[in-house]
């Protein structure tokens, strides 16, 4: 059984940082690429960032671009997300979702997400 | 950026009614497209996948159509746990994009 733990959230003050994680178990890791997606209070859902499986091909939102990095550890099974210059508009839930087969990047498997709050 | 727009926003349905869901692309994704289910304080969950294959364990009630710009979700007779936040989602192309979402709501 697939299973995704994220964890890492927390409250943050706007300009401060943060690292996500995400723990994955149940399959080979090292074979697919990895993504976050988040959902802010009362809106839908937003894609964040994608790193391939290698670890060596990464794409983000513009929303975040220059500030978060994501990044894997396929010796731990663990994809991160190191946000900085934290705004109150990433206030959000924060998912891990593992992509589909066939190198598409579809959500297949979702963790249960780590809330993120900026706040003073 | 492909734009995906969902509509209704909001869909009212009696419990065993059929429902219709659409999502519209700016421009062509193929079959690059998702649909997720997603109720308050759980994981969304994958529904459908290239625009009609549904994912393992989705009941045969959810179907997916459409090529293009043109999609639907189609849920023949809702059941109670069907009331839900439904997106779609695009991944022809970088960014990935999701739409704004419809509610299926107990009319």
């Amino acid at each position: 059984e697939v299973q995704l733990l994220e964890s890492g959230g927390g409250l943050v003050q706007p300009g401060g940082s943060l690292r996500l994680s995400c723990a994955a178990s149940g399959f080979t890791f090292s074979k697919y690429a990895m993504n976050w997606v988040r959902q802010a209070p009362g809106k839908g859902l937003e894609w964040v960032s994608t790193i391939v499986s290698s670890g060596v091909g990464t794409y983000y939102a513009d929303s975040v671009k220059g500030r978060f990095t994501i990044s894997r550890d396929n010796s731990k099974n663990t994809v991160y997300l190191e946000m900085n210059s934290l705004r109150a508009d990433d206030t959000a839930v924060f998912y891990c979702a593992r992509e589909g087969e066939g190198s598409n990047i579809y959500f297949k498997n979702w963790g249960q997400g780590t809330l993120v709050t900026v706040s003073p | 950026e492909i734009v995906m727009t969902q509509s209704p926003v909001t869909l009212s349905v009696s419990p065993g009614e059929r429902a219709t869901l659409s999502c519209r692309a700016s421009q062509s994704v193929s079959s690059n497209f998702a649909w997720y289910q997603h109720k308050p304080g759980q994981a969304p969950r994958l529904l459908i996948y290239g625009a009609s294959t549904r994912a393992t364990g989705v009941p045969a009630r959810f179907s997916g159509s459409g090529s293009g710009t043109e999609f639907t979700l189609t849920i023949s007779s809702l059941q109670s746990e069907d009331f839900a936040v439904y997106y779609c989602q695009q991944y022809n192309d970088w960014p990935l994009t999701f739409g704004g979402g419809t509610k299926v709501e107990i009319k």
